[in-house]
């Protein structure tokens, strides 16, 4: 079967660091990926791992553990438009499973 | 901007009619994906097109169906709508589509009310 879980909610404050964990349980693995998701609108690309390790891109940190089924996203100097929902999603072959989203609320 | 373009934007229609909606993928982009993302619900997978062809389906139900054409435009076909229906529609279109190698790159959704 297929199961992701993230914490459905967390608050942080501006200019900080957050990390928004990703444990999943699927049948193939391909990849992960995360994408920044505003209300309403599309999901956009954050990043993708597939080997073990951490993937860093400016502000955004990804890190992969393929053997402990485990992954997190790091948000440095947090500013407010990240606030939006982070989505881990996993790839066993041609789909992309999501997770519910971690929804982030960055306040002053 | 994505490059993925999707019409119409919004679309309010009634239980029991039929609607499609449709997807352009970005330029030189072979796979299309279908989403539903329901009010606060995690994004559920519909069905993968792949240079025309099904290649994958997740949790469609039977009412839905979908294609994609020669020219690589894709359409979701939604039947005997109900209510809870009412959801974001994305697509989303990938290079290949082969496994995780490729990143999914999302349109900007129809909005679906059924009244």
């Amino acid at each position: 079967g297929q199961n992701i879980d993230q914490p459905t909610e967390m608050t942080a404050t501006e200019g900080a660091i957050v990390q928004i964990n990703c444990t999943y349980q699927t049948s193939g693995f391909n990849g992960l990926f995360w994408y920044q998701q505003h209300a309403g609108e599309a999901p956009t690309f954050l990043s993708y791992n597939v080997l073990d390790g951490l993937e860093e891109k400016g502000r955004f940190s990804s890190f992969l553990s393929r053997s402990k089924g485990y992954s997190y996203l790091l948000l440095k100097e947090l500013q407010m438009k990240d606030s939006a929902s982070y989505l881990c999603a996993v790839t066993p072959y041609y789909k992309l499973i999501f997770g519910a989203g971690t929804r982030l609320a960055v306040h002053p | 901007d994505s490059g993925v373009t999707q019409t119409p934007k919004h679309l309010i229609t009634a239980t029991g009619q039929r609607v499609t909606l449709r997807c352009s993928p970005r330029s030189g982009d072979l796979s299309v994906y279908w989403y539903q993302q329901s009010l606060d619900q995690g994004l559920q997978f519909l069905i993968q097109y792949y240079n025309g062809e099904e290649r994958a389906k997740g949790n469609i139900l039977e009412r839905f169906s979908a294609q994609q054409f020669p020219d690589l435009h894709s359409e979701l076909n939604l039947s005997s709508l109900e209510l809870g229906d009412s959801a974001l529609y994305f697509c989303a279109s990938a290079y290949r589509g082969k496994g995780g190698t490729d990143t999914q790159y999302f349109g900007p959704g129809t909005r679906l009310t059924v009244l």
